[in-house]
């Protein structure tokens, strides 16, 4: 098992430009989120999907959408990239909503 | 919102010493969890805690959920160079809320 995979690895925007962050993960597991860590502080839950065919904003949703494409797959997408946007992103997933598995991150960079 | 904080935000030790660090919450949790997150990579977790006394180990890590179920701490014993990481503690109400992440110890060991 590959447990959560993460596409990109690295990625540097432009302001502006628009991009999707790409996660799967093999668990079969119903819930999937994605936060965003910064420096010198924990990680905050961006959007969460508790299961497929639904999708719920966390504690800081503005500037991104997601997808919940399937059970697998739950996606990620900045519209219009900005500055504060820079950050590593995590995708997770858990069969319950507390025991979270994380992928190993996408660090994106916004100029 | 909830806050969790996490105390100390660092620690610089030796090979062998023990470790002790520690979670506080505004507001009661029902469930504690215990992340450990290796530079480069996503969180893994290492502890989960689901009653108030509860004393958990994994190895050379014990956890323990506080009586007050406001706390929990996390102790290493004798700590070795693979030890080094930043440990997230994370605490949620009920199975249906998200959840709320701790700013991290950052442990560093010197051999």
């Amino acid at each position: 098992n590959a447990g959560v995979t993460q596409t990109p690895k690295f990625q540097v925007l432009k302001t502006g430009q628009s991009m999707t962050l790409q996660c799967a993960q093999d668990m079969n597991h119903n819930s999937m989120y994605w936060y965003r860590q910064d420096p010198g502080m924990g990680l905050r839950l961006i959007y969460y999907s508790a299961s497929e065919g639904t999708t719920d904003k966390g504690e800081v949703p503005n500037g991104y959408n997601v997808s919940r494409l399937n059970k697998r797959e739950f996606s990620l997408r900045l519209e219009s990239a900005a500055p504060s946007q820079t950050s590593v992103y995590f995708c997770a997933s858990s069969v319950r909503n507390y025991e979270q598995y994380f992928g190993p991150g996408t660090r994106l960079t916004v100029t | 919102g909830q806050q969790l904080n996490q105390s100390p935000q660092s620690m610089f030790i030796q090979e062998g010493e023990d470790v002790s660090m520690n979670c506080t919450s505004s507001s009661i949790f029902n469930t504690w969890l215990w992340y450990k997150q290796e530079p480069g990579e996503g969180p893994v977790l290492l502890i989960a805690l689901y009653k108030a006394g509860e004393l958990t180990s994994n190895g050379r890590l014990t956890a323990q959920f506080g009586i007050t179920r406001k706390d929990s701490f996390l102790n290493i014993s004798a700590s070795i160079p693979s030890d080094v990481g930043i440990y997230f503690c994370a605490g949620q109400l009920n199975a249906g809320n998200m959840l709320t992440f701790g700013g991290g110890t950052r442990l560093m060991v010197k051999p």
